[in-house]
């Protein structure tokens, strides 16, 4: 089944302990992204990637960092969690930037006491 | 800086009324534009894209280039459509412009 595969759904950790969202695709799409969602503010991309090796900021890029070493990985990377980065957040790949919409993951709830 | 508006933060119908989901952009040329549905508690799910002409669940979308809108429609609301709506175009590539920005969304509720 074509998908978007996030992990974990639900993460609680604490200030300052780095952690790692992982997403991967078997779609073989070129483009990938980050996004999270907050009340209020709807989707907000932080880091979008448009092929291997190629990323870039999106509008909030502040507090993360991302990989993009193989064309079906795309993991988020807190290193350094504050409790403002409490928030939904969801996975996204398309075939190429400009074709055919978004495969979204399932999204993690983070939650950073 | 391209902008997206969704005037509507949430937008109540009768089961059966007319339903009009209204987004606005601010692109130079000419945009590709897809809604986005998320019903909820699940994963956003690519509704309707504008090249492709479709339908889907009875939802349609107009670009209207002179007035820069691409609003989504249904001539009769279900319940099952009570959803959020995210408006998200995508600007041409000669803007050299990869980000994909979503709309602030709009909140359907179809009221039985």
């Amino acid at each position: 089944e074509a998908q978007v595969t996030q992990n974990p759904r639900y993460l609680i950790t604490v200030t300052g302990k780095k952690l790692t969202v992982t997403c991967s695709q078997n779609m073989n799409h070129e483009y990938m992204s980050w996004y999270r969602q907050d009340p209020g503010l709807g989707l907000r991309q932080i880091y979008y990637s448009m092929n291997v090796e190629v990323t870039d900021k999106g509008d909030v890029p502040e507090g993360y960092k991302v990989s993009r070493k193989e064309k079906r990985n795309f993991p988020l990377i807190l290193e350094s969690p504050s409790p403002n980065q409490t928030s939904l957040y969801f996975c996204a790949s398309s075939p190429t930037r400009l074709f055919g919409g978004y495969t979204f993951g399932s999204g993690t709830r983070l939650t950073v006491v | 800086a391209q902008r997206v508006t969704q005037p509507e933060k949430l937008l109540s119908v009768f089961k059966g009324a007319p339903v009009e989901l209204k987004c606005n952009y601010s692109y130079s040329g000419s945009p590709e534009l897809f809604w986005y549905v998320q019903y909820s508690r699940q994963r956003l799910q690519l509704l309707l894209r504008h090249i492709s002409r479709e339908s889907i669940k009875g939802f349609t979308a107009d670009l209207n280039k002179g007035e820069t809108s691409f609003h989504l429609k249904k001539p009769f609301a279900q319940e099952e459509d009570s959803a959020m709506y995210y408006c998200a175009p995508l600007g041409p590539e000669n803007d050299s412009y990869d980000k994909v920005i979503f709309g602030p969304g709009t909140s359907l509720s179809v009221i039985p």
